[in-house]
């Protein structure tokens, strides 16, 4: 089954704790996204990444790193986590660029750092 | 910069009522995307509009990509409670050499039985 997965779906941290969010794709899609939705606010992309070892910052990157180390996998990683990221994030894949191909996104990982 | 804003934020209708939801851009876009999310769900992509006065319809919805290509409305013909949810729509933005995806804030539909 097509499917884009993430891990954990929901977690609660401390601030200033490093965490991984995992996420992986089995459509070998070349483009993954990571967005953060909150009230109010839609969809606001964090970063995106076009192929293998290419990343690049979305509309809010600050506080976020990722790495594209093989075409599945696109993690995102918070060094230092503060309480202004508690949010709900998905990870999207797609053929080609998100902008002119449909998107699949993951389930969603709630997190809340305290 | 560059937003795509959508209107109501949030709407509530009596079953079997119409619904719609407009999206509109501060620049021309080159296409537009619709996606649904149900409570507690992912976003699931709907449809893309890319033509000019551009009309698409699939069952109850009908999407209509303005003549100018900066707005956007999604219609939603006899609600069934199964459409609730929130309809977000998205337009590319170009920066830093690459296009992006910028999603309106979303219109979230409750659905009265």
């Amino acid at each position: 089954e097509a499917q884009v997965t993430q891990n954990p779906r929901y977690l609660i941290t401390v601030t200033g704790k490093k965490l991984t969010v995992t996420c992986s794709q089995n459509m070998n899609h070349e483009y993954m996204s990571w967005y953060r939705q909150d009230p109010g606010l839609g969809l606001r992309q964090i970063y995106y990444s076009m192929n293998v070892e290419v990343t690049d910052k979305g509309d809010v990157p600050e506080g976020y790193k990722v790495s594209r180390k093989e075409k599945r996998n696109f993690p995102l990683i918070l060094e230092s986590p503060s309480p202004n990221q508690t949010s709900l994030y998905f990870c999207a894949s797609s053929l080609g660029l998100a902008s002119y191909n449909e998107q699949f996104f993951g389930p969603g990982t709630r997190l809340t750092v305290l | 910069g560059q937003q795509v804003m959508q209107i109501p934020q949030y709407q509530h209708v009596q079953e079997g009522e119409d619904f719609t939801t407009y999206c509109n851009s501060s620049t021309t876009l080159s296409n537009i995307q619709w996606y649904k999310q149900r409570p507690g769900g992912h976003p699931v992509f709907l449809i893309q509009l890319v033509k000019s006065g551009e009309v698409k319809k699939q069952k109850r919805l009908t999407f209509q990509f303005g003549e100018a290509k900066k707005n956007s409305s999604l219609h939603i013909t006899a609600t069934q409670t199964t459409d609730v949810g929130t309809y977000f729509c998205a337009g590319p933005k170009f920066s830093g050499g690459y296009n992006k995806l910028i999603f309106g804030a979303g219109t979230r539909l409750a659905v009265h039985p």
